[in-house]
């Protein structure tokens, strides 16, 4: 099993729907985790922290449930510069900071 | 503020030469890492730095050597390049448990 998963996509969604993804987790000693987000042939940049409490950007929201071991992305609105890869980062501070990526949700959002 | 700088961009090897690759940080970061993506592979540790004058291997550490003399520079080393080492390379520094900053990436093709 690998220690991060996500559904590879592509999700083809239309400009202004709603579209969530979800990533699990194996490692329950996980500290941080972290949504990034990665156009085509760029580097990966973040796009939000996840925290327990659940926490909103704008028109994102990002969730943890530690008892079931993922995390989601909500997007609401969705925007044509919303297409990318969405990136699921999980750190186990084993005192060296070892991020795990998870290979990635593809988003294509459709006019 | 540069941030983290990745050279060269682009490079063609044929088999059996060697490269190496530069990442260069200007913010004062403990933490480096060097990161090769493939299709459907996501992010996959190649070697780390958790500071000055040290360095550890990851998760795909065969084939690759590293150095990290100056706090700013942390270095990849091809020394027989192999066509399965054909890939993007990218460098990520940060300063604890915080976001990854990302270099702008390595395309390496070898022949």
């Amino acid at each position: 099993r690998k220690e991060v998963e996500q559904d590879p996509g592509p999700f083809n969604v239309p400009e202004g729907a709603t579209v969530a993804f979800n990533c699990t987790y194996s490692n329950s000693a996980s500290q941080s985790f972290f949504w990034y987000r990665q156009d085509c042939r760029k580097e990966p940049k973040l796009l939000m922290s996840v925290y327990s409490s659940g926490n909103e950007d704008g028109r994102f929201t990002a969730q943890l449930n530690r008892a079931s071991q993922y995390i989601s992305l909500l997007i609401r609105d969705s925007k044509l510069s919303d297409s990318a890869t969405y990136l699921c980062v999980v750190i186990a501070t084993s005192g060296t900071y070892k991020y795990i990526f998870g290979t990635g949700t593809r988003l294509k959002v459709l006019a | 503020n540069a941030g983290v700088t990745q050279t060269p961009k682009f490079r063609v090897l044929k088999t059996g030469q060697s490269m190496t690759l530069l990442c260069a940080q200007d913010m004062n970061h403990e933490y480096m890492y060097w990161y090769r993506q493939d299709p459907g592979m996501g992010l996959r540790l190649i070697h780390y730095s958790v500071g000055e004058g040290t360095t550890a291997k990851g998760e795909v550490p065969d084939g690759y050597n590293v150095s990290r003399l100056k706090k700013q520079n942390f270095l990849l080393g091809l020394e027989s390049a192999a066509p399965s080492q054909t890939s993007v390379y990218f460098c990520a520094s940060h300063k604890g448990g915080l976001e990854q900053y990302f270099g702008p990436g390595t395309r390496l093709t070898v022949t």
